[in-house]
């Protein structure tokens, strides 16, 4: 199957690190993406990670990807009020061809 | 300037009628997609145009039928609105592989 799973909602602190996870199905995905939403906006790309890695960063941004369990995650560290948005992680399917994305996280930043 | 632009960002139109939704891309990329966005921000794809010729039509209904008149293109057209068909839709754009897509800023269709 294609589906490609998140958890719904994450709230954390303003300082704090938040940590966004993301379960995958297929294993033959070259390339995996995390994208951001904020209200009423299109979609940002922020990094993507080759399958063939297993970290990367950049900035405040980390992203881990464990291809054994098909576990991509995406830490933010010193998490900002203006990190509040809607994180979707997406995989490269269909060959090649197309993206799917994950159902979203919603994350939510407090003072 | 705008990588993705698409026009309009906001519809608003009765069930049965019929409409367009256009977009642009200026980062000579050679695929074009068109993707829908439900209530719930689930997000899937409709469709993928490569070189003006489609690759990717996931089970979406006759009603909604993608031109792209040249590789800079992709426009939706929609016949016979329904209440199902409100959504967000995004149009995006990227290289064959795929390795970095840009997304528009949205339409969002309300169909009353």
């Amino acid at each position: 199957g294609e589906d490609v799973e998140q958890s719904l909602f994450l709230s954390v602190r303003e300082g704090d690190s938040s940590v966004i996870n993301c379960t995958y199905t297929d294993s033959s995905s070259t390339y995996l993406y995390w994208y951001k939403q904020e209200p009423g906006a299109g979609l940002q790309l922020l990094t993507y990670i080759f399958s063939n890695m297993d970290m990367k960063q950049d900035q405040r941004l980390t992203v881990l990807l464990n291809k054994k369990d098909k576990h991509l995650s995406l830490r933010i560290a010193d998490t900002q009020t203006g990190d509040s948005a809607i994180y979707f992680c997406a995989e490269l399917t269909g060959g090649g061809n197309k993206l799917t994305f994950g159902t979203g996280t919603q994350l939510k930043v407090e003072l | 300037d705008t990588a993705v632009s698409q026009t309009p960002k906001y519809l608003v139109t009765q069930m049965g009628n019929d409409k367009s939704i256009k977009c642009e891309q200026n980062l000579g990329h050679d695929t074009m997609y068109w993707y829908k966005q439900d209530s719930k921000k689930f997000l899937k794809i409709m469709f993928s145009y490569n070189n003006k010729e489609l690759i990717i039509n996931e089970t979406v209904p006759n009603r909604f039928s993608p031109k792209s008149p040249d590789k800079a293109h992709l426009n939706l057209h929609i016949n016979s609105l329904e209440l199902g068909d409100s959504a967000v839709y995004f149009c995006a754009s990227s290289q064959m592989d795929v390795t970095e897509a840009f997304f528009g800023q949205g339409t969002r269709l309300t169909v009353v």
